[in-house]
């Protein structure tokens, strides 16, 4: 699977647009990429993912570029309860066991 | 609809004792079966995972072993736990390819 890079840190203020990059300049055409984030002390939870296409669900929205090799997840309106470590992450179809490998995600901080 | 149960949340042992923790998905079958360990202040790292009854791939050799004795039955041991092992455990389930992961409320487990 592709690797990710993205910013260890960033804050937000509350009502803002939270817009948290995403580099995998190395992503292959049939690898997907996903987003997760992880709250103090709880387990990740999945936020959305897509392949090329601009996605939107109720929790955000995930832009990808149109070679591929960088994706914006946008929360539209932050609020103090999305401060959570958010995870961006390639995936492959030839990846056995269908594994996530988690980087060190950014650590989004909103403030009021 | 699918759950993931995880037990017991918060869990102290001794060096040396041994350790079982178990994790079971309902609302699904043949499901795909992961562990994560999550050191403190640390990113995520993939224990073990598992794509059927009895099968097991190992991506970290270390004190632990996993089971799968049922289809949706994870279970985590230990025969003599060590310091190192302190961490936040937590069990996924995905319904492969092209599905996120759904994780447990996980286990906190500190080594005594």
């Amino acid at each position: 699977d592709a690797k990710t890079t993205q910013p260890p840190s960033m804050d937000c203020a509350e009502g803002r647009a939270a817009n948290l990059p995403c580099n995998h300049s190395t992503i292959s055409g049939n690898e997907y990429v996903y987003w997760y984030r992880q709250i103090h002390s709880q387990g990740p939870q999945y936020i959305i993912h897509g392949l090329k296409n601009n996605e939107t669900n109720e929790m955000a929205s995930l832009i990808i570029t149109e070679d591929r090799k960088s994706s914006t997840l946008i929360l539209p309106h932050a609020t103090l309860r999305d401060t959570a470590v958010y995870y961006c992450i390639v995936r492959g179809y030839n990846n056995a066991g269908n594994m996530l490998t988690f980087g060190g995600g950014t650590r989004l901080m909103v403030k009021p | 609809s699918q759950t993931i149960h995880q037990w017991p949340a918060t869990l102290v042992q001794p060096v040396g004792s041994p350790l079982s923790l178990e994790c079971t998905v309902e609302g699904t079958s043949n499901p795909n079966l992961y562990w994560y360990r999550q050191a403190a202040g640390r990113g995520l790292q993939l224990l073990f995972y598992s794509v059927g009854i009895g099968q097991i791939s190992s991506e970290v050799p270390q004190n632990l072993s996993a089971s799968r004795p049922q289809d949706r039955q994870f279970i985590l041991s230990s025969k003599k736990l060590l310091l190192s092992d302190s961490g936040f455990y937590l069990c996924a389930w995905s319904g492969g390819w092209g599905y996120g992961y759904t994780f447990g409320s996980g286990t906190r487990l500190t080594v005594v």
